[in-house]
Formats: C-alpha cells, sequence, structure tokens
C-alpha cells in the first residue's frame, strides 16, 4: 500500500511559472523526503523534511510539512524546462531503518 | 565518484526462468533497497538489506529473493520469472545509523517477461 499519495498526478506550466505539487499520507512519520526522476533515469534526493520541521528551503525548491494534517507539499519557484520530471514524496515512519514508502508521483512538465 | 551501478539495463526473459538483477554500489553503505516501479504503483519496496548476512521482506517479496555477501552488493533473483514480474527494478543505497538518510538511486533495469 502506498503511504503518499501526490496531488495533482499531472501539471504543465509554462516556464518560470511556480509549480506546487501535495503529498498526504497516513501514518506518523520520522521524515519525508521529496525525489525527482527524470524520464528514464534512477530518483535523485531533492530534500528531507524531519516531523518536527515546518519548512525547508534548497535553492528554487519550498517544502512545507504538516503533521496534523499529514501532509506536504513541494513548491518549485521560477520553473525551468530542465524541471520536467516526475517527483515523489517518500515517508520514513523509523528513522532507524530508512526505509521508505513511495507515493505515486506527480508528473510536472514545464513547457519552454 | 561513489556511483551505485546495475546490471542489466535491459533484460528479456521467458516464463518459468530464473534471472538474476545485480546492483553494485561503491558507497560503502550498509543499507541497499530493492524497489520494483509500475505504472500507478510508484515505486514498491521487495528486499532491503542492512549489512552483510542480513536481509528482510519488503511490501512485494513474493517471488523474489536476496542475499548480501558482501557491502558493495544486493543480487535480486527472480526463482521463477511471471509475466507479473515485468517491470523496472531500482536498487538504492544509504547511510546507516540513528539519523535519518537520503537514498540513492541505480539507473534502473528494465525487466520483460515474455
Amino acid at each position: 500500500s502506498q503511504q503518499g499519495e501526490e496531488d495533482p498526478q499531472a501539471l504543465s506550466i509554462q516556464e518560470g511559472e511556480n509549480a506546487t505539487m501535495n503529498c498526504s499520507y497516513k501514518t506518523s512519520i520520522n521524515n519525508l523526503q521529496w525525489y525527482r526522476q527524470n524520464s528514464g533515469r534512477g530518483l535523485v534526493h531533492l530534500i528531507l523534511i524531519r516531523s518536527n520541521e515546518r519548512e525547508k528551503h534548497s535553492g528554487r525548491l519550498r517544502v512545507t510539512l504538516d503533521t496534523s494534517k499529514k501532509s506536504s507539499s513541494l513548491l518549485i519557484t521560477a520553473s525551468r524546462a530542465a524541471d520536467t520530471a516526475s517527483y515523489f514524496c517518500a515517508t520514513d515512519a523509523n528513522a532507524a531503518g530508512n526505509k521508505l514508502t513511495f507515493g505515486g508521483g506527480t508528473r510536472v512538465l514545464v513547457k519552454p | 565518484d561513489a556511483e551505485i551501478t546495475q546490471s542489466p539495463r535491459h533484460k528479456i526473459t521467458e516464463t518459468g526462468r530464473q534471472v538474476t538483477l545485480a546492483c553494485h554500489q561503491t558507497w560503502n553503505h550498509n543499507n541497499m533497497f530493492w524497489y520494483r516501479q509500475d505504472l500507478g504503483h510508484g515505486l514498491r519496496l521487495i528486499h532491503y538489506s542492512y549489512g552483510v548476512q542480513d536481509t528482510n521482506k519488503g511490501e512485494v517479496s513474493d517471488g523474489y529473493s536476496v542475499s548480501r555477501s558482501n557491502t558493495e552488493d544486493l543480487p535480486l533473483t527472480l526463482e521463477s520469472a511471471a509475466s507479473s514480474q515485468t517491470s523496472v527494478y531500482f536498487c538504492a543505497s544509504s547511510e546507516s545509523g540513528r539519523a535519518s538518510y537520503e537514498q540513492y538511486f541505480g539507473p534502473g533495469t528494465r525487466l520483460t517477461v515474455t
């Protein structure tokens, strides 16, 4: 079963616009991670936010976490064509195990 | 540079055959994971290992096995390949310890069972 569910499943925007995607999960977590997957490639880690954190930034990425609502959002600002990819949230319920449960992903298309 | 590699990148096999997918990492990570990725399901955990001689079943382990004889390698074996095992398989590794760490993924193996 999937712990995280991303919304929307697909997103199409123009270059320069912001892209926002959401992730909801079901059980308590230790941390939540976001990954990017370019077509035909492996996943690449973007950002990790711990359960005691509410917001985190990395370059053009902004992640929020609301543990009371069991949800997270990923914002990509000033998108570029190179941001075209699928984005996955993954939850880690047990820090010692580092075992992740992935959502189904959001496919983002950034049109030049 | 450290990396994680998978081989083969593409494999076509027949139903009932035994298939082994290789995963090799040079990060010196204790934790290693195998996932399968199917449309509509995201990534699902097949097996994982926290160190040499340690293996654990994941969410979708039926029909798969792994062994960990050294730190660098975690081969995934399909005992008797089935069409339902047609998928893209990803290997990943991470550091171990009390904190949480990102996972590093290999490029994937696309397996087709005919």
